[in-house]
């Protein structure tokens, strides 16, 4: 199972572009990576999802190097909106092996 | 579109009694999951499942059954509750396609054993 590691906590300020890594070592050939945000008394919030290189939507970009061994979350000009726990995942495409990390607390200052 | 439904939303029990929560979707996903996140921690994978009639063990199974009623509905029995199993449980569903793997999650049930 790949395992992943992100940073327990970061801050920012408004306005500041945010990037989260998170490791994924052991990541095998046919596993996605997504990442979810959660507010507190609430389920985690899809973000983005990507397999190799780099995905962008709306809301965020997801940066993957050729090795996969790690992935980078990138959120510009966050808000105080933004403050929240977000978590790497890593599965594979029988959508078994899913392995949450333990989360990154971001804190948005003014 | 309720998305996926939770049922309770709170519930206490005594150490030893048995009970089971409820999740619904209704967005014809195949995929559907049972996780649990204690304070201060990530996510837990219990039990999955990939399509319906099928059901999986995950990273915590133990003290732990499912039933995957139909495509709609995947409950979560606790048949012999213990303190250790104060949680908050969230179901979640997915399409689990090549094109999306994106999981949508309920609004969680908050359970307290005493």
């Amino acid at each position: 199972l790949a395992k992943t590691t992100q940073p327990i906590s970061m801050d920012s300020y408004e306005g500041q572009e945010v990037n989260i890594t998170c490791s994924h070592n052991n990541i095998a050939t046919n596993d996605y990576i997504t990442w979810y945000q959660q507010f507190p008394s609430q389920g985690p919030r899809f973000i983005i999802q990507g397999y190799k290189t780099k995905v962008t939507n709306e809301v965020a970009s997801l940066f993957i190097p050729a090795d996969r061994k790690s992935s980078t979350l990138s959120l510009p000009r966050v808000s105080l909106s933004d403050t929240a726990v977000y978590y790497c995942l890593v599965g594979n495409q029988a959508g078994t092996a899913l392995i949450f990390g333990k989360g990154t607390t971001l804190s948005v200052s003014s | 579109n309720a998305g996926v439904t939770q049922t309770p939303k709170f519930q206490v029990l005594k150490t030893g009694q048995s009970m089971t929560l409820q999740c619904a979707q209704d967005m014809n996903h195949n995929s559907m999951y049972w996780y649990r996140q204690d304070p201060g921690m990530g996510l837990r994978l219990i039990y999955y499942s990939a399509s319906e009639g099928t059901t999986d063990k995950g990273e915590v199974p133990n003290g732990y059954n499912v039933s995957r009623l139909n495509k709609r509905e995947f409950s979560l029995r606790l048949e012999s509750a213990a303190p250790s199993q104060t949680s908050v449980y969230f179901c979640a569903s997915s399409e689990a396609s090549f094109s999306s793997y994106e999981q949508y999650f309920g609004p969680g049930t908050r359970l307290t054993v005493t």
